[in-house]
């Protein structure tokens, strides 16, 4: 069992609809969940991050952790053709721990957004 | 400019072949990455470094190699290129935070193939 799961999609939406993209993990030492969007032919970059549990909204996007569950989630708002892209989930232990600093990804889910 | 870059971009060898990618950053991080990138599984961690004279193996180090010329240079080596280590490959960087998680920063990307 892979320490981080996500459904690979592909999710195909229609514009202004919204998103969820989920990840399930089996680590109990990840405190620190983060989301990256990669464009086709670009590396990933930093979309949100959040530490332990709870919510966190920029904008149109919001991040959910729920510990107790060990289950992620990113909502996307009012999709739009421009958020088309890989979402990859990403987690790491706390500090101190053995994995400090390695970041944990799941597979990646392709999304696309229809005009 | 970009703050972390990657040479090649693409890259086309034979079987046996020798090969370095090289990563560069100007962000002034003294955390470096080499990540790998296949078809539904994602990333992975071939190797990291904490410090010029810190170097780790990741989960798939086996046929690669690495050198820290400077804190802020990472290259990576193929000393014989086969066609399973065909993938896209990723350099990334991050500031050591202390109690904090390691935010991760990514190149383009090199597009190797191996014949």
């Amino acid at each position: 069992q892979k320490e981080v799961e996500q459904d690979p999609g592909p999710l195909s939406v229609p514009e202004g609809a919204i998103v969820s993209l989920n990840c399930t993990y089996s680590n109990s030492a990840f405190q620190y969940f983060m989301w990256y969007r990669q464009y086709s032919r670009k590396g990933p970059e930093l979309l949100m991050y959040t530490y332990s549990s709870g919510n966190k909204e920029d904008g149109r996007f919001t991040a959910q952790v729920d510990k107790s569950s060990k289950y992620i989630s990113l909502f996307i708002r009012d999709s739009q053709p421009s958020d088309s892209a890989t979402y990859l989930c990403a987690m790491s232990a706390n500090a101190g721990g053995t994995s400090y600093g390695k970041l944990t990804f799941g597979q990646g889910t392709i999304l696309t957004v229809h005009p | 400019d970009a703050d972390v870059t990657q040479t090649p971009r693409n890259r086309i060898t034979k079987t046996g072949k020798r090969i370095m990618l090289e990563c560069s950053q100007t962000k002034g991080h003294d955390r470096m990455y080499w990540y790998r990138q296949d078809p539904g599984l994602g990333l992975r961690l071939i190797y990291y470094s904490f410090d010029v004279k810190d170097i780790n193996k990741g989960e798939i180090s086996d046929g690669y190699s690495v050198s820290r010329q400077a804190q802020a240079k990472f290259s990576l080596s193929l000393e014989s290129a086969i066609p399973n280590q065909t993938a896209l490959y990723f350099c990334a960087t991050s500031a050591s935070v202390a109690g904090g998680s390691d935010t991760q920063y990514f190149g383009p990307g090199t597009r190797l193939t191996v014949l």
